[in-house]
């Protein structure tokens, strides 16, 4: 069955660093997702990005934050400058299309500010 | 509005014991409401979603009951199994008005002794 792939499992980054995390969706879907999860708490929403565009953000994905489709297959989530609060699991999704049909999502990678 | 208040935050449950999971929403334009599965390290995965349009919907051990003026619905899962000991998130969804960003509940973990 065909999953979303997300690289680097574990990303650790001084703060102030910029991180790029790396997402290959499933191939033939159209909607793309970033959501986060801090320890021990629930997945918030951050972004979704359609037709090559950001269709919503969150407020939590503020200027330090900017996602990029750059070739067909991978969809990336850039933090510019990272700050602690930054720490969390960040999992990528992404859905075929008609409503109704399930965002899957990958393993997420976990990214640690120093 | 925005907010799916998810309860009980933990659950022990014996094997072959029924579990169930609530969840609430206030936001009545939320037309479509799934719920997700996460073993520690891995992304949520699918479990079974429903549209408000029936009150309940049946996969295998799982069922979801929906109750539309209550805006509340439930997770039952019959039989349940020490395999089933993971974290479940409740999530809801405008699909009509956005492009399906989820809005998750904040988890129960589910502990299945034998």
């Amino acid at each position: 069955e065909p999953e979303v792939t997300q690289t680097p499992s574990h990303q650790v980054t001084q703060m102030g660093q910029e991180v790029i995390l790396r997402c290959v969706p499933i191939s033939n879907h159209l909607y793309f997702y970033w959501y986060r999860q801090i320890l021990g708490q629930k997945v918030e929403f951050l972004v979704s990005f359609y037709n090559n565009e950001i269709s919503e953000k969150s407020e939590i994905f503020d200027d330090q934050f900017s996602v990029e489709r750059p070739d067909g297959s991978n969809f990336t989530l850039k933090i510019r400058s990272t700050k602690l609060e930054d720490s969390a699991m960040y999992f990528c999704a992404s859905r075929r299309g008609r409503v109704g049909q399930p965002q899957h999502f990958g393993d997420g990678t976990r990214l640690s500010i120093l | 509005q925005q907010q799916v208040k998810q309860s009980p935050q933990s659950l022990i449950v014996q094997k072959g014991g029924i579990s169930i999971i609530n969840c609430a929403y206030e936001n009545t334009a939320f037309d479509y409401f799934p719920w997700y599965q996460q073993f520690p390290g891995k992304g949520p995965a699918l479990l079974i979603a429903i549209r408000p349009d029936v009150s309940e919907k049946k996969e295998g051990r799982f069922t979801i009951s929906f109750n539309k003026s209550a805006k509340q619905f439930s997770l039952h899962i019959m039989d349940s199994q020490p395999g089933d000991s993971a974290t479940y998130f409740c999530a809801a969804s405008n699909y009509g008005g956005s492009q399906g960003n989820l809005i998750f509940g904040k988890g129960t973990k589910l502990s299945v002794k034998p």
